[in-house]
């Protein structure tokens, strides 16, 4: 059971143009949604937030859109660059504080 | 300086043994989790503790045992190895237990387990 989908297991974008990696959620519940970014052999990190009561937020090149209606988000990177090759892991939180994560999209950024 | 950090990196052994991933963070957080990426590559919580109390345990098996001497350690203690287990295993920390838009978790590097 899949709370959290991305659909999509890679991607491959252009160096300096928008990546836009999507994610689908099905708990209603869910009020808190993260990205994280992993490169191989080591952990994911934390990247970027929204809370359900915005629908977007933005930081640098990074900015995560929320459409609470269509359970969906999305992350758009612009322009994107060589080290952003990696795995992103879209996760959501309800109030029990668990995080969920998707099984994630491999980005590849081509020269 | 390394924030979150488990041992060993790697661990290859025998089905049915005993044993043990360590896991220390530097980062003065009070929570800290061990989450479990398997075969399909989802990304699954095991356990949370926070301030060496024991707050989310999800479905595991008994044969896992976490053990938290203080906040800043968590260790995970695996009885009787099975083929199942072969995954990669990541420790975790954050501020506190409460999902928060300022305080994400920091994760370890993982400990890749292979049974064999």
């Amino acid at each position: 059971d899949q709370q959290v989908k991305q659909n999509s297991p890679s991607l491959s974008v252009q160096e300096g143009r928008i990546s836009i990696l999507n994610c689908d959620y099905t708990n209603s519940m869910f009020d808190y949604f993260l990205w994280y970014k992993k490169y191989p052999a080591e952990g994911p990190t934390f990247l970027i937030s929204i809370s359900s009561i915005k629908d977007k937020n933005e930081d640098g090149r990074f900015t995560v859109f929320l459409n609470k209606s269509a359970k969906h988000l999305s992350l758009h990177i612009v322009p994107s660059q060589p080290g952003d090759s990696a795995v992103y892991f879209c996760a959501a939180s309800a109030r029990d504080d668990k995080i969920i994560f998707g099984k994630g999209t491999r980005l590849h950024i081509l020269p | 300086d390394t924030a979150v950090s488990q041992t060993p990196k790697y661990l290859v052994t025998q089905m049915g043994n005993d044993k043990s991933i360590k896991c220390e963070q530097n980062l003065g957080h009070d929570t800290m989790y061990w989450y479990k990426q398997d075969s399909k590559k989802f990304l699954k919580i095991m356990f949370s503790y926070n301030n060496k109390e024991l707050i989310i345990n999800e479905t595991v098996p008994n044969r896992f045992s976490p053990k938290s001497p203080d906040k800043a350690h968590l260790n995970l203690h695996i009885n009787s190895l099975e083929l199942g287990d072969s995954a990669v295993y990541f420790c975790a920390s954050s501020q506190s237990h409460r999902v928060s838009r300022d305080q994400p978790q920091h994760f370890g590097d993982g400990t890749r387990l292979s049974i064999l």
